[in-house]
Formats: structure tokens, C-alpha cells, sequence
């Protein structure tokens, strides 16, 4: 239990498009998800929280209307990268919360999506 | 900002043997630690988990153990096996912070047969 997908597994687009990558939870609903963006040989970090039913929370730095987020349902939500440019490319990995019966909940995550921006 | 963790350091064992792989975390008011193990080109997979109010916790060939006075985290693979060969990252949050990961740098284990 507690997969999560994501789609595309990977993509190449020319600079200037814009990129959809969506994230299902597929057994479970999840309330909240988290969007990570992680650069070769480096650490994940987080790009924003997505709530479903509401705006999306951005970390400091990262460009809200450049990561367009949509939540639109408990077990869906889209990352939407406008006018990509090279330096975008990276791979991105979304997580879905599973809330457990302990009082900690647990993230679950996607196996990412490889994003090259020629 | 706050962070995880040290740079990026390669840990080669041989097949069979046990591993330790350390992680340093900043903020004391994290009360959840959670190792993730990551292998090229995949998302992060859980591998074992810890609260504040434990020092150590045990899994199947795995040991994690946190020392909060130093702020540390381990954790120990037994009898490493080449599948365990991948990227570890350490992951903080807590209560407040409504499950925001803080990942760490992360450790390469690289186990030779």
C-alpha cells in the first residue's frame, strides 16, 4: 500500500514550453502533498506544500507563479513548470502525506520526474 | 536557513559487512527523524523511522539511534548487501511544522562483493 506515481517518468521540452507533471496518490487520499526539486548529486529540497482545496505554500526562493500548483483533488495534484528554461531542468519529486494512526504521518513518495529543458 | 546533515561523503564497505552512516540535524525542536534510502533515478523509499522521546529503534538488518544532547542521528545497516548500495538521506520535522521534510546531504554506501 501507500504508492505514489508520477507522470511523466520524464521529459525533454524546448525552452520557453511549459511542463505538466502530475502526482497521484493511488491507494490512499492524501490531503497534502509536497513537491521537491533535486539537482544532480545533491540533497532534496522542498519546493512548496500543496493543500488540497487551496493554494499552494512556497518555500523561500522559489517562484510561485513560475511552480504552478494545483490540488484539485485527494489524490491528484499538478506541477506546472512555465516558460521552462535550461536551468530548470532537474528532476522533481512529489510526496503525498498518509495520515497514520500515531500521531505522526508519514510521506510517501513518487519515483520523480527527469525534466531536460534544451 | 536551517539544514541536515553534512556534504556529501561516499561510505565503501565490503559485502557483509555493517555500516554507520551519521547525519547531524540543527534544529532542536525537530521531534521526528525518518532515514530515507534513494537509488539512482527513483524517488526516496522509507527506510526506518525515529521519535524525540526514543534513542535508537530497530528494524529488519537496520538500527537507528538519535543522540539529541548532540544532535545526532546514525543509522546501522548489518551484514550490508550490494542492494543496499544507493544514496541516504536523513529527514527532520516536527509537530509545528506540518510534516516539512528538511533532508540532509545525504551519504553514497557502496558496497563492493
Amino acid at each position: 500500500g501507500a504508492v505514489v506515481s508520477q507522470h511523466p517518468s520524464w521529459v525533454i521540452c524546448k525552452s520557453g514550453t511549459s511542463v505538466k507533471i502530475e502526482c497521484r496518490s493511488l491507494d490512499f487520499q492524501a490531503t497534502t502533498m509536497f513537491w521537491y526539486r533535486q539537482f544532480p548529486k545533491q540533497s532534496l529540497m522542498l519546493m512548496a506544500t500543496s493543500n488540497e482545496g487551496s493554494k499552494a505554500t512556497y518555500e523561500q526562493g522559489v517562484e510561485k507563479d513560475k511552480f504552478l500548483i494545483n490540488h484539485a483533488s485527494l489524490t491528484l495534484s499538478t506541477l506546472t513548470v512555465t516558460s521552462a528554461h535550461p536551468e530548470d531542468s532537474s528532476f522533481y519529486i512529489c510526496s503525498a502525506r498518509l495520515s497514520g494512526g500515531r500521531g505522526t504521518d508519514t510521506q510517501y513518495f513518487g519515483p520523480g520526474t527527469r525534466l531536460t529543458v534544451l | 536557513g536551517e539544514s541536515v546533515g553534512l556534504h556529501l561523503p561516499t561510505l565503501s564497505v565490503q559485502e557483509g559487512d555493517n555500516s554507520i552512516i551519521n547525519c547531524a540535524y540543527s534544529n532542536s525542536a525537530s521531534d521526528y527523524f525518518i532515514w530515507y534510502k534513494q537509488e539512482s533515478g527513483k524517488g526516496p523509499q522509507f527506510i526506518i523511522d525515529i521519535r524525540s522521546n526514543m534513542d535508537k529503534r530497530q528494524g529488519q538488518r537496520v538500527t537507528v539511534l538519535l543522540n539529541k544532547t548532540v544532535k545526532h542521528l546514525s543509522l546501522q545497516i548489518a551484514a550490508t548487501q550490494p542492494g543496499d548500495s544507493a544514496v541516504y538521506f536523513c529527514a527532520e520535522t516536527f509537530s509545528g511544522g506540518y510534516n516539512k521534510l528538511i533532508f540532509g546531504a545525504g551519504t553514497r554506501l557502496a558496497v563492493h562483493p
